[in-house]
């Protein structure tokens, strides 16, 4: 089946250290790979997107590169800030199956100063 | 552009009550999806519609949980005899219409209905 798989949290780091959120999926098509964030009490975000193998996506200093050849799609941030301090999620989607998101159990991320 | 709304926030409710739940997607999309979040998980599909028709359910969506989206606008999310096991998250996204050029594969989050069965 169709899933997503993240690296257990909590994460926790000092600010402007390097950040390193790993997700891996399984798909039986082609998905778009997703970054949603969710910061303490308040709803899901977009963070980034990549609709295609070796696609970057990027934001607000987060990135993330759909490899195929890995199945994977790491976020990554040079330098993190307390405001980073959230709940991350990796997600799919496959256009061939209704376009539902299929989520990973999600990363909490704690920025120290 | 408000962004998808829901209503109730928050909801508390007794063993065996009804609950009903309302999404407000943003205007102009045609796609509009239910997920249930239990605490530290990711949210878990439940169902969508397009437009008013409902396409997909999860197994997830027992007897007891019916949607609806009669005007191809708001939708509803009722809960029969609600179980404990019902307490979570429940969170509505919409999406625009595929080919418009808006951005169909992004899904827009509403703040959600945080329930709570005693």
């Amino acid at each position: 089946g169709n899933s997503v798989t993240q690296m257990e949290g909590p994460v926790t780091l000092s600010e402007e250290a390097f950040l390193t959120i790993n997700c891996t999926y399984t798909a039986t098509g082609y998905p778009s790979l997703f970054w949603y964030v969710q910061y303490p009490g308040e709803g899901l975000q977009l963070l980034l997107k990549a609709t295609k193998a070796d696609d970057k996506g990027s934001n607000k200093g987060f990135e993330a590169t759909y490899r195929k050849e890995t199945t994977s799609f790491h976020l990554e941030k040079g330098s993190v800030q307390v405001s980073d301090s959230a709940v991350y999620f990796c997600a799919l989607i496959l256009y061939n199956q209704g376009g539902k998101l299929i989520f990973g159990q999600g990363t909490e991320l704690s920025v120290k100063p | 552009d408000t962004g998808v709304s829901q209503d109730p926030r928050h909801k508390i409710t007794k063993r065996g009550q009804n609950v009903t739940f309302r999404c407000d997607p943003i205007s102009e999309h045609n796609r509009l999806y239910w997920y249930r979040q239990t605490l530290g998980q990711g949210p878990e599909f439940l169902t969508y519609f397009q437009n008013e028709a409902q396409l997909e359910k999860s197994r997830l969506l027992s007897d007891r949980f019916s949607a609806e989206r009669p005007k191809g606008s708001f939708s509803t999310l009722e809960i029969q005899r609600t179980e404990q096991g019902d307490s979570a998250m429940y969170l509505c996204a919409s999406s625009p219409k595929q080919g418009s050029g808006l951005g169909a594969d992004t899904q827009y989050f509403g703040p959600g209905t945080r329930l709570t069965v005693l």
